[in-house]
């Protein structure tokens, strides 16, 4: 069964450092990874996606993740961390592995990040 | 830029009664889907649906929960008879043709007491 786990229930960073949120995975095929933003009262803002290609994938307001296959983790990165950062982070990943199908998201327990000043 | 809309943002009903949350995906998306969060816990699947019918569904979807699209644009979750342990955030996502990435609604608080 495909699960994700998220190690940290909570990671606290200066404004202005680099930032790093973990998730590791386990699927049975290849993992379609995603990383989702949660603000308080809100939804969840999808971020970022690892299909296939480059390791190193781009996102949404300055955010990046790493896919490592060895290590069946897809980290959440960002050179330098803002205030207006914290929030709640979650990993999933997407249950079976059919292109464009319609399967489940799987989410981790989520990572509660907080950037001070 | 379209976005998954969801009402009501809260709804307190009484245990036992019946509650409709509704959801419109974004136009021209073909899968929807419902999630759930207890206040502190993770998002969970709750079922999924495509071409006017249920994919997939988790032990949590059981028969007081079912899923409907009315009239091709709004998609609803109704709980007959609803529990004190329903009270979560439900979220509505869609998924476009083709794409990987779901859509959320900003979620509906229920309150059951």
């Amino acid at each position: 069964a495909q699960s994700v786990a998220q190690p940290e229930d909570q990671v606290n960073v200066a404004e202005g450092n680099p930032l790093t949120v973990k998730c590791t995975y386990s699927v049975s095929g290849n993992p379609y990874l995603f990383w989702y933003v949660q603000y308080p009262n809100r939804g969840l803002q999808f971020l970022l996606k690892y299909i296939t290609g480059d390791n190193l994938v781009k996102g949404s307001y300055g955010f990046e993740a790493e896919f490592n296959k060895s290590q069946t983790s897809f980290h959440l990165k960002k050179p330098s961390a803002l205030v207006s950062d914290s929030a709640l982070y979650f990993c999933a990943v997407r249950d079976g592995e059919f292109s464009g199908g319609y399967n489940k998201l799987i989410f981790g327990a989520g990572t509660r990040l907080a950037v001070h000043p | 830029e379209p976005e998954v809309t969801q009402t009501p943002s809260h709804q307190v009903t009484q245990m036992g009664q019946e509650v409709i949350l509704r959801c419109v995906p974004i136009s021209n998306h073909l899968y929807f889907y419902w999630y759930r969060q207890i206040l502190g816990q993770k998002v969970e699947f709750l079922v999924s649906f495509y071409n006017n019918e249920i994919s997939e569904k988790s032990e949590i979807f059981d028969d007081q929960f079912s899923v409907e699209r009315p009239d091709g644009s709004n998609f609803t979750l109704k709980i007959r008879s609803t529990k004190l342990e329903d009270s979560a955030m439900y979220f509505c996502a869609s998924l476009g043709q083709g794409s990987y990435e779901q859509y959320f609604g900003p979620g509906t608080r229920l309150t059951v007491t």
